[in-house]
């Protein structure tokens, strides 16, 4: 079936802007995460949405992040007032929950996102 | 906190050679282990995961891991590397029974073979 997939794939944006960025995870998956890729840091955790509980959000890095999911499967990260630091590749992964043991997560082809 | 040490940033490898690449993981309790590849211009793929049981596990394209608890060690390896084994590789551990299961990721290989 179709894999996890994300919009839009590239985001040139200017300082101090918000910006948008989407995730439709695989159809059945209800453990969704954001990555946050980028050169100094490498792959970092954001946020994880798991069914209907709330949100970790222990992995955002300032309150100008934030994410939402929307009916159980498609997720909107949001960062305001973007700053140069912010340029990554987002990278977003679902999983099918089975009870935080043994999941496999696979990730969508990310959002580039390079703020000027 | 988890944390996961790659210690070969770049490897260059002419094809046919044989490939062992690193991964050792900090953390006191149980663990799944994952290596991910991300192929030029592609983006993360599974290789093969490592869960419970037989701890040498087996992946796709003829690779393959063995996890080394006393060595809090997953390394990966593949006996013949080909030219398309050219990619990024990065070792992921998240904390099994947690109910929450981040990925931790080394920093990553770069790999590169040559014809």
């Amino acid at each position: 079936g179709a894999g996890v997939s994300q919009s839009p794939s590239n985001k040139v944006t200017e300082k101090g802007k918000d910006v948008e960025l989407r995730c439709d995870p695989i159809s059945g998956h209800t453990a969704l995460y954001w990555y946050r890729q980028s050169l100094g840091q490498g792959l970092e955790f954001l946020i994880y949405f798991q069914g209907n509980s709330a949100p970790d959000k222990s992995g955002l890095p300032s309150d100008r992040f934030s994410a939402e999911r929307t009916g159980g499967s498609v997720s909107t990260l949001t960062i305001q007032r973007t700053q140069q630091e912010d340029s990554a590749v987002y990278l977003c992964a679902s999983s099918l929950y089975t009870g935080g043991t043994q999941e496999t997560q696979y990730f969508g082809p990310g959002t580039r996102l390079l703020v000027l | 906190a988890q944390s996961v040490s790659q210690h070969n940033h770049h490897v260059i490898l002419s094809e046919a050679a044989s490939l062992e690449l690193g991964c050792n993981y900090s953390y006191g309790g149980t663990v799944n282990l994952f290596w991910y590849v991300q192929y030029p211009g592609q983006h993360l793929q599974l290789l093969l995961k490592y869960f419970s049981g037989d701890p040498l596990v087996k992946g796709i394209k003829g690779f393959e891991a063995e996890f080394i608890k006393s060595k809090f060690s997953f390394n990966l390896r593949k006996p013949s590397v080909q030219w398309s084994d050219t990619a990024e590789y990065f070792c992921a551990v998240n904390a099994r029974n947690t109910g929450f299961q981040k990925l931790v990721f080394g920093t990553g290989t770069r790999l590169l073979v040559s014809p």
